[in-house]
């Protein structure tokens, strides 16, 4: 059966810290989707990233990094000089084909000024 | 990204009435609808999955007869809350997917029902 872990549920940083975030997954599935998603207190899922099975490279957006191990089933989210309006939720889900999302339970990130 | 909008985007309502919340994609055909809810510090847990013209199909331990799903065209899925009690109070989300790719799904921005 899938499932998604997120070990962290809460993380406290101050602003320029750089900060990672963990997830890993468990999968029968070759093909598979990992999403990483933020949930600011308006409650509206932001998309960030959206990565396939089959595609190991890691990718960078601005601030933003994503570190995909398939030999441990991990999707890592990092956020390098973390800024006041990256608090928020981010979820980690996973998606197999003709299912529905599986979100992890969520890291609450706080970055304090 | 695609636009899917929920409408409301709150409400409150009287334990035992009925509320009927809206989704609807607006730039694509949704041939699949999910709905989540998600309770206060938790994550989205799925509670259905609609087809369009089909009947929903339910996650283990959601009440089929108190959560009723329609999806009768390829924009448009309800959800409504029937006989509303206050352990229903929740952020309702639903997430549209169309038939180009299984992976594209679209959130919507959510609906926070409080039932008093």
């Amino acid at each position: 059966a899938q499932k998604v872990t997120q070990a962290q549920t809460e993380i406290s940083v101050v602003e320029k810290e750089d900060v990672t975030l963990d997830c890993v997954y468990e999968t029968r599935d070759t093909t598979y989707y990992l999403f990483w998603y933020k949930q600011p207190p308006s409650g509206e899922l932001v998309f960030l990233i959206r990565r396939n099975s089959f595609d190991e490279q890691n990718e960078i957006s601005g601030r933003y990094s994503w570190n995909f191990q398939k030999s441990t089933s991990s999707f890592n989210f990092t956020i390098t000089a973390s800024q006041v309006v990256d608090s928020a939720v981010y979820f980690c889900a996973l998606l197999e084909a003709g299912t529905a999302l599986i979100f992890g339970k969520g890291t609450t990130l706080s970055v304090s000024s | 990204g695609a636009v899917v909008s929920q409408h409301p985007s709150w409400v409150i309502c009287k334990s035992g009435t009925s509320v009927k919340i809206e989704c609807r994609s607006l730039d694509f055909q949704a041939t699949t609808m999910f709905w989540y809810r998600q309770f206060p510090k938790q994550s989205l847990m799925l509670m259905a999955t609609s087809n369009e013209g089909s009947k929903a199909t339910y996650e283990q331990g959601v009440e089929k007869d108190k959560f009723l799903i329609n999806h009768a065209s390829l924009t448009l899925s309800t959800l409504t809350v029937t006989s509303a009690h206050p352990e229903d109070s929740s952020f309702y989300i639903c997430s549209a997917g169309g038939d180009r790719a299984f992976y594209e799904q679209y959130f919507g921005p959510g609906t926070r029902l409080t039932v008093t």
